[in-house]
């Protein structure tokens, strides 16, 4: 089945640094990628979505030029969160969908998480 | 998307089958039902969707009623592995974002 992977799996930094988090699709070509986050009891959240090649299209309430992201290829989407405070201490997950026809699903990565102290 | 309602946990005997329902009375005509389930600090899992038919593959079974309004989940023979919350979710096609609710925790007792 269609793999996802991201890394790293687990993350911890100081605060006002920033974190690169990837997400790779290793057996498909992925035209968009989305990015969530969930916090501790919680669902998950929609932070953005990324087209290959295109700007990301945020959520409302969630800071572009805090949470960077860029999918380059149709492998490869990267999160960097920028100057990350505790309040950014989440579980943030990645998926990603090939080509738009059709009903395939989203596969998902298994996570990151992140913790600031 | 239309809202799913699912109940907030369930518990099931190990080795017996597991049926989880879900309310999507809103659900348009070209939207599908998927499945996913999540265990602990893991990435959501993929594990089955349908648009009106029932359907099945090797993790499951998805039953959707005539009129579309609702849906049961059915894992056959659950096993302690299988413990994890459980979201079912309405939406258009496969590249359009996922919106979670709370799902369904669900819980295999020894």
């Amino acid at each position: 089945g269609a793999v996802v992977s991201q890394h790293p799996s687990w993350v911890i930094c100081k605060s006002g640094t920033s974190v690169k988090i990837e997400c790779r699709s290793l057996d498909f070509q992925a035209t968009t990628m989305f990015w969530y986050r969930q916090f501790p009891k919680q669902s998950l959240m929609l932070m953005a979505t990324s087209n290959e090649g295109s700007k990301a299209t945020y959520e409302q309430g969630v800071e572009k030029d805090k949470f960077l992201i860029n999918h380059a290829s149709l492998t490869l989407s990267t999160l960097t969160v920028t100057s990350a405070h505790p309040e950014d201490s989440s579980f943030y997950i990645c998926s990603a969908c090939g080509p738009s026809q059709g009903a395939q699903p989203q596969h998902f990565g298994d996570g990151t998480r992140l913790s600031i102290l | 998307d239309a809202k799913t309602t699912q109940p907030t946990s369930m518990d099931c005997a190990e080795g017996r089958a597991a049926n989880l329902p879900c309310n999507h009375s809103t659900i348009s005509g070209n939207e599908y039902v998927y499945w996913y389930r999540q265990i602990h600090s893991q990435g959501p899992q993929y594990i089955i969707h349908g648009l009106k038919n029932n359907e099945t593959n090797e993790m499951a079974s998805l039953i959707i009623t005539e009129d579309r309004k609702s849906s049961t989940l059915i894992l056959p023979h659950a096993t302690l592995r299988d413990t994890a919350v459980y979201y079912c979710i309405a939406k258009l096609f496969g590249n359009e974002k996922l919106t979670f609710g709370t799902g369904t925790r669900l819980t295999i007792i020894p």
